[in-house]
C-alpha cells in the first residue's frame, strides 16, 4: 500500500491556461474526494466519486472546474481558464467504507497551484 | 449544516510540556469526528477518529482526543510534546463522506 499520490506536486500557471492534476488512490479504494485548501483554512470539498460515478460537487465547483475518474480508479481534476483565485492546494483523498456509517478519508501530498 | 470551530489559530508549547488543542462542532446528530496534523507543504495524516463507543480515542504519535457530547468538543491533547509535532492541527465532522475541516492550529515548540 503505496498511499495516495498526486501529480504535480507543484504547478505554476498563467493566468488564463488550463491545468489538470491527477490523483491515484490507494488500490482498491473505491471512494475519491478533492478538497482545495487555501492558506490559512482548512480543506474544503470540492467533489466526490463512488467508483466511476461522481456524486456530488459543491458549489465552490464552477463550470471552468471538472472532474472525472474513468474506470474507477485514478482521478483528474482541471481548471479551465485559471484565475488568480484558483491558487491554493488541492488536496484528494481515497477511502473504503468501514461499515460504521462513513468511512476513514486518506489524503495525498495535494498539488500546489499558483496562478500568476 | 456541520461546522467546525477550533478557537485557537497557535499555540506555542514547550517541549516536553503538555498540549491541549480545542475543537468544538455543530451538528444536530452524532457525529463522526476526526483530527489530521498536516505538516508544512504536505497532506494530511490522520491522527485518530471518533465513531462511535468508547468517549476516549487514542491516535498515533501518542495523541488522544476526548468526546464530550454534552460540550460539543472533541479536545485533542497529549501528554508531552517533541519538537516534530510542530505542525498544523486539524479538527473534522462529517455525518456521511463529506468532511468538514475547522480553520486549523498551528503549533509551535520551543526547545
Amino acid at each position: 500500500d503505496t498511499g495516495v499520490s498526486q501529480d504535480p506536486r507543484h504547478k505554476i500557471t498563467k493566468r488564463g491556461q488550463n491545468v489538470t492534476f491527477r490523483c491515484d488512490p490507494i488500490s482498491e479504494h473505491n471512494r475519491l474526494y478533492w478538497y482545495r485548501q487555501t492558506l490559512g483554512q482548512g480543506p474544503e470539498f470540492l467533489t466526490y466519486f463512488q467508483n466511476e460515478a461522481q456524486l456530488e460537487k459543491s458549489r465552490l465547483l464552477s463550470d471552468r472546474f471538472s472532474a472525472e475518474r474513468p474506470k474507477g480508479s485514478f482521478s483528474t481534476l482541471e481548471i479551465q481558464r485559471t484565475e488568480q483565485g484558483d491558487s491554493a492546494m488541492y488536496l484528494c483523498a481515497s477511502s473504503d467504507p468501514d461499515g460504521e456509517g462513513t468511512d476513514t478519508q486518506y489524503f495525498g501530498p495535494g498539488t500546489r497551484l499558483t496562478v500568476l | 449544516a456541520q461546522s467546525v470551530t477550533q478557537p485557537d489559530i497557535h499555540i506555542t508549547v514547550s517541549e516536553g510540556a503538555s498540549l491541549e488543542l480545542r475543537c468544538n462542532y455543530s451538528y444536530g446528530a452524532t457525529p463522526y469526528l476526526f483530527w489530521y496534523v498536516q505538516s508544512p507543504g504536505q497532506g494530511l495524516q490522520l491522527l485518530l477518529k471518533y465513531f462511535s463507543g468508547d468517549t476516549l480515542v487514542q491516535g498515533i504519535k501518542g495523541f488522544e482526543a476526548e468526546f464530550k457530547r454534552s460540550q460539543s468538543s472533541f479536545n485533542l491533547r497529549k501528554p508531552s510534546v517533541h519538537w516534530s509535532d510542530a505542525a498544523e492541527y486539524f479538527c473534522a465532522v462529517t455525518n456521511d463522506y463529506k468532511l468538514s475541516f475547522g480553520a486549523g492550529t498551528t503549533v509551535t515548540v520551543r526547545a
